[in-house]
């Protein structure tokens, strides 16, 4: 089944606990994408990956990093977080194809609290 | 820049009454992709159109219809004769040349039975 899978589900964590969500596709997509959702402010950007060793930030990148070191793996790193990270958060990939862009699939989420 | 501006924030309609999100987009691209994600209470975004931009057809599937107007800049989306399970949070996306999809802030969809 084509997926994408994000882990854990639910994470709650104190500040300056560093963590990793991890993200993994089966769908030898090359886009990947990790965004955040918080009431009133949608789905916002935080860093993407056009393909393996190729990252960019998004529109709100600060306090995370990514690596994609294979196609399949996205890790969302967060070095020491803040209670303001406390978010809704989706990983997402697609493949750009010549001029068609597949929609985006998404993970299930990763609800995370910092205390 | 692109931007999304979904301005109805929250709506309540009543079981079988139609209904529908609006939504405008902005951008300088002359080929884009526009989209409509479900995110039903358990909390998935589910995929549901795409169109893109040299494509001003109109469509529907089942309930669902959307329009799509260049001229107005808009992408509305219609759910006719809703139901209590249309109840959703709906976000209307638009991908552009950078490939970076953008997302509007949704609309809080609640169907009463």
């Amino acid at each position: 089944e084509a997926q994408v899978t994000q882990n854990p589900r639910y994470l709650i964590t104190v500040t300056g606990k560093k963590l990793t969500v991890t993200c993994s596709q089966n769908m030898n997509h090359e886009y990947m994408s990790w965004y955040r959702q918080d009431p009133g402010l949608g789905l916002r950007q935080i860093y993407y990956s056009m393909n393996v060793e190729v990252t960019d930030k998004g529109d709100v990148p600060e306090g995370y990093k990514v690596s994609r070191k294979e196609k399949r793996n996205f890790p969302l790193i967060l070095e020491s977080p803040s209670p303001n990270q406390t978010s809704l958060y989706f990983c997402a990939s697609s493949t750009p194809t010549g001029r068609e862009y597949s929609p985006l699939h998404f993970g299930n989420g990763t609800r995370l609290t910092v205390t | 820049a692109q931007k999304v501006t979904q301005a109805q924030t929250e709506i309540s309609v009543v079981e079988k009454e139609d209904v529908t999100l609006d939504c405008v987009y902005e951008t300088r691209d002359t080929t884009y992709y526009l989209f409509w994600y479900k995110q039903p209470p358990s909390g998935e975004l589910v995929f549901l159109i795409r169109r893109n931009s040299f494509d001003e057809q109109n469509e529907i599937s089942g309930r669902y219809s959307w329009n799509f107007q260049k001229s107005t800049s808009s992408f509305n989306f219609t759910i006719t004769a809703s139901q209590v399970v249309d109840s959703a949070v709906y976000f209307c996306a638009l991908q552009g040349g950078s490939e970076k999809l953008v997302f509007g802030k949704g609309t809080k969809l609640t169907v009463n039975p």
